[in-house]
């Protein structure tokens, strides 16, 4: 079974710009998590979304969006880039059935931004 | 509010050194527990997971971590690292929702 794939791996952007970032789960997975790591904060929660549905969502600005498709296929948005805004960006998919207990995520990759 | 924290943030040994990794948690509810290891170059994988049953838990690659509930510690052991266990250790608590919280991670570097 193929993993979680990320595109692109690397993108390079300046201040202002907009980004979308594209993220295909395992198949049969439904929930679609993304992720921003940098070194000074670590490994933070951006959203999740489930069955094309956001689910929960972590503490960032509005300018960090996403959306689901009836594929479970997921994209990220970054509006109005900021310098803060480089990092690494991880989607994790699961089966993200509702209620479930025994949940793992898998992680792709991840997509490296760089903004200038 | 929900919180992971991992109080090693760079521990470096020689191989064959025993490893301790510490990881604690503030959750209210009922937790499920994840180590993920990324090593140099690579994405996150999973180590091992803490549902229910037997706190102590054994992973892959010879690692396992122990579940203390009345501690909110769940602490990744292994006996003897080796210079391939050189990487970035998260641990992760799973809450309601399948909302997960990562520490910051503790990057281990294990001299030849």
């Amino acid at each position: 079974k193929a993993g979680v794939t990320q595109t692109p791996r690397y993108l390079i952007k300046t201040r202002g710009q907009q980004v979308t970032l594209s993220c295909s789960p395992i198949s049969g997975h439904r929930s679609v998590s993304w992720y921003q790591q940098t070194p000074g904060q670590g490994l933070q929660f951006l959203f999740e979304y489930f069955s094309e549905t956001q689910r929960n969502k972590g503490n960032f600005p509005g300018r960090f969006s996403g959306r689901q498709f009836s594929n479970s296929r997921s994209e990220m948005n970054v509006s109005t880039l900021e310098l803060g805004d480089s990092a690494l960006y991880l989607c994790a998919s699961s089966l993200g059935a509702s209620g479930a207990v025994q949940e793992t995520q898998y992680f792709g990759p991840g997509t490296r931004l760089l903004v200038l | 509010a929900q919180s992971v924290s991992q109080h090693n943030h760079h521990v470096i040994l020689s191989e064959a050194a025993s490893l301790e990794l510490g990881c604690n948690y503030s959750y209210g509810g009922t937790v499920n527990l994840f180590w993920y290891v990324q090593y140099p170059g690579q994405h996150l994988q999973l180590l091992l997971k803490y549902f229910s049953g037997d706190p102590l838990v054994k992973g892959i690659k010879g690692f396992e971590a122990e579940f203390i509930k009345s501690k909110f510690s769940f602490n990744l052991r292994k006996p003897s690292v080796q210079w391939s266990d050189t990487a970035e250790y998260f641990c992760a608590v799973m809450g309601n929702f399948n909302k997960f919280y990562f520490g910051s991670g503790t990057k281990l570097n294990v001299k030849p």
